[in-house]
């Protein structure tokens, strides 16, 4: 069955960086795309961005551009996140997503179909 | 971006009634909107896609409605394991907005 299994918690200080892993199988995964959304303690869902496995292109929320990077090993069928000048703004839960597709009456619909259990990241000093 | 509210922030219920929750948009993004469900520690779950369609394995008492900016997200008979919180979230185009959630609790 597909499984997006990612790393264990981070506690890091302010200023650090942390780098997020999402081992995946079950599924090709160069044939996909793969989100990283973020949550912070009592909060709600906040989209951080993509990569397309195959091609490696991505795209990020402005609000982390400059910030983050995500990356992919396709040998290693793992995406990655990694985020630079933590503050403790940036402790959350993060998330890696496969986007799925649906062909549905000629249209083609998105949505994240599987996720990871979540890396918790505590940034403090 | 694309700003998606929903309404309400939280709502209570009982086993067994009709539930409906609203999410709005604040442009068009014709029927590119999917509900989430998440509980307390997990990672959130999809319930429905393209506005309407229900995701594979997804009980059939979970609906969805609309088009343009206005959606609705219907539980037709509340059971105890549909207590929990939802997400709507927009896949128009970049960056991926959602909701701020509705915490549906226990009346």
């Amino acid at each position: 069955q597909v499984q997006l299994v990612q790393s264990g918690a981070e506690v890091k200080k302010p200023g650090a960086s942390v780098k997020v892993s999402c081992k995946t199988s079950g599924y090709t995964f160069s044939s996909y795309v793969m989100h990283w959304v973020r949550q912070a303690p009592g909060q709600g869902l906040e989209w951080m961005g993509w990569i397309n496995a195959g091609n490696g292109k991505t795209k990020y929320s402005q609000k982390f551009q400059g910030r983050v990077t995500i990356t992919r090993d396709t040998s290693a069928t793992t995406a990655y996140m990694e985020l630079n000048s933590l503050t403790s703004e940036d402790t959350a839960v993060y998330y890696c997503a496969r986007l799925g597709q649906q062909l549905v009456q000629d249209y083609y619909y998105y949505y994240m179909d599987v996720w990871g259990k979540g890396t918790t990241v505590t940034v403090s000093s | 971006d694309i700003q998606m509210t929903q309404s309400p922030s939280s709502l209570s219920a009982s086993v067994g009634d009709r539930v409906t929750i609203t999410c709005r948009a604040s442009q068009s993004i014709s029927s590119y909107l999917n509900w989430y469900q998440q509980k307390p520690g997990k990672a959130p779950k999809v319930l429905i896609y393209g506005a309407s369609n229900l995701q594979s394995g997804v009980p059939s008492r979970f609906s969805g409605s609309g088009s343009g900016t206005d959606f609705t997200l219907t539980i037709s008979s509340l059971q105890p394991e549909d207590f929990a919180t939802y997400y709507c979230q927009q896949s128009y185009n970049t960056p991926r907005t959602f909701g701020q959630g509705t915490k549906l609790e226990m009346k």
